[in-house]
């Protein structure tokens, strides 16, 4: 099982629509993990920690299931400008390092 | 403030020929990373520092080296370059501490075409 999987899509959606990703991890001595955003031809950027409890940024919520060791990212009111790769990303207590999934692709439409 | 810059933004080498890569950051952070991203494969991580003059090996080391010789700088060598390593190269940089958040900072990225 590879470290962090995700759904590399695309996730074609309408303007307005609601939409979830949804990320496994193989490590359960993980401890931090984030969704980063990248744009195309451009570099990541941290859109979110994800908390145990659960977490929301405006149209942004963030899950963790640390039992069956999935995280998921739902964003409500899809805009064109949320176009763009989204990569689930973990970190292991004690490591400097951070492990980034392949990214789910998502293409947002008029 | 700049934040993480790199040098040059695309490059195209023949196959055998070496180069360096810059990095720079004003942030004053402790730690620095190399990741390369190819199509399909995702960000993966080559050589990344935790502080002044220390190095380590990531997940891809071979083919390339690195150095920490000033805290702002991380430079990354291809000594004899293969058209495996055509790829986007990525920077980034962190603050060290135990802090939950581990933000890491991208730089633009640089494009290499080994051919």
């Amino acid at each position: 099982r590879k470290e962090v999987e995700q759904d590399p899509g695309p996730f074609n959606v309408p303007e307005g629509a609601t939409v979830a990703f949804n990320c496994t991890y193989s490590n359960s001595a993980s401890q931090s993990f984030f969704w980063y955003r990248q744009d195309c031809r451009k570099e990541p950027k941290l859109l979110m920690s994800v908390y145990s409890s659960g977490n929301e940024d405006g149209r942004f919520t963030a899950q963790l299931n640390r039992a069956s060791q999935y995280i998921s990212l739902l964003i409500r009111d899809s805009k064109l400008s949320d176009s763009a790769t989204y990569l689930c990303v973990v970190n292991k207590a004690g490591y400097s390092t951070l492990t980034f999934g392949k990214g789910t692709m998502l293409l947002v439409s008029p | 403030n700049a934040g993480v810059t790199q040098t040059p933004k695309f490059r195209v080498l023949k196959t055998g020929q070496s180069m360096t890569l810059l990095c720079a950051q004003d942030m004053n952070h402790e730690y620095m990373y190399w990741y390369r991203q190819d199509p399909g494969m995702g960000l993966r991580l080559i050589h990344y520092s935790v502080g002044e003059g220390t190095t380590a090996k990531g997940e891809v080391p071979d083919g390339y080296n690195v150095s920490r010789l000033k805290k702002q700088n991380f430079l990354l060598g291809l000594e004899s370059a293969a058209p495996s390593q055509t790829s986007v190269y990525f920077c980034a940089s962190r603050p060290s501490g135990r802090g939950e958040i581990h933000e890491q900072y991208f730089g633009p990225g640089t494009r290499l075409t080994v051919t």
